[in-house]
C-alpha cells in the first residue's frame, strides 16, 4: 500500500531564515505531487505540483520553491522566511494515469516563523 | 485564484443530529470530492463523485454531485462526537485535471 510522509512535523523558525520542508511518498511510481498551504482556519491554497522528476509547475508567485530530485521525493523551500510564510504545509500524492484516481493528503507540517 | 462556495461555514449540533452542508459554483465541475480533517492532520477523503446526480454513501455520509455540475452536498446521518472536525467539498474542472479547487470549509462540532 501506498504511504506519505512529511519531515518535520513541527517547526519553528525566525523570520529570514532558510527552510526545507520534505515529503516522500512509498508503494507508487511516477505519483504527481503537491504542497498545499492551510493559514489558520482557512481553506487549502495549491502551491507547487509536479508531475515528474524536475518538471514543477507554480501556482503562486512568493518566496517559496519546490524541488523533486527524485520520483517519490518532493522539497519545499525558502532562501527567507517571512512572517506570513506561518501555516500548516500539506503534502499530496496522486496515482498518474489511473483513471478516477484522487489525491491522499500527508500529516502535514505546521510551520511558525517568529 | 477560484474557489468553491461551501456553507455552512461553521456548526454545532447535538450528537444524535443529521448534518448537511453544500458546496457551489460558478463553473462547471467534472469531479467532487468530499475530505475531512481532524485537528493537526492531513484531510482524509471521504467521497467521490464523477457523474452528474450520482448519490454516493460511505457509511453514514451520504454526498450528491448535482445536475447542474455546478454543486455537491455531504449529509451526515445520526452524527457522533468522532465526526468533530472541517469538512472540505473540492472541484476539479474539465481540463484542469491536476488541481484540485477547495472550499473554504464547514467546521462541525458534535455535543454529546
Amino acid at each position: 500500500s501506498q504511504t506519505i510522509h512529511q519531515w518535520p512535523a513541527t517547526l519553528v523558525q525566525p523570520v529570514g531564515s532558510p527552510l526545507s520542508l520534505e515529503c516522500t511518498v512509498e508503494g507508487t511510481s511516477n505519483p504527481n505531487l503537491y504542497w498545499y498551504r492551510q493559514a489558520a482556519g482557512r481553506g487549502l491554497q495549491l502551491l507547487f505540483y509536479s508531475i515528474g522528476i524536475d518538471q514543477i509547475s507554480s501556482e503562486v508567485p512568493q518566496n517559496l520553491s519546490a524541488s523533486r530530485p527524485q520520483d517519490r521525493q518532493f522539497i519545499l523551500s525558502s532562501k527567507k522566511l517571512l512572517l506570513s510564510d506561518s501555516g500548516f504545509y500539506l503534502c499530496a500524492w496522486r496515482a498518474s494515469g489511473v483513471p478516477r484516481n484522487e489525491q491522499f493528503f500527508g500529516p502535514g507540517t505546521r510551520l511558525t516563523v517568529l | 485564484g477560484q474557489q468553491l462556495n461551501q456553507s455552512p461555514q461553521s456548526m454545532f449540533i447535538q450528537e444524535g443530529e443529521d448534518v448537511s452542508m453544500n458546496c457551489t459554483s460558478s463553473s462547471i465541475f467534472n469531479t467532487w470530492l468530499w475530505y475531512k480533517q481532524d485537528p493537526g492532520e492531513g484531510p482524509v477523503l471521504l467521497i467521490a463523485l464523477y457523474k452528474a446526480g450520482e448519490l454516493t454513501s460511505n457509511g453514514r455520509l451520504t454526498a450528491q454531485f448535482g445536475i447542474t455540475r455546478k454543486d455537491s452536498f455531504l449529509n451526515i446521518s445520526a452524527s457522533i462526537p468522532s465526526d468533530v472536525g472541517i469538512y472540505f467539498c473540492a472541484g476539479r474542472r474539465q481540463g484542469g485535471s491536476e488541481k484540485l479547487v477547495f472550499g473554504k470549509g464547514t467546521k462541525l462540532t458534535v455535543n454529546p
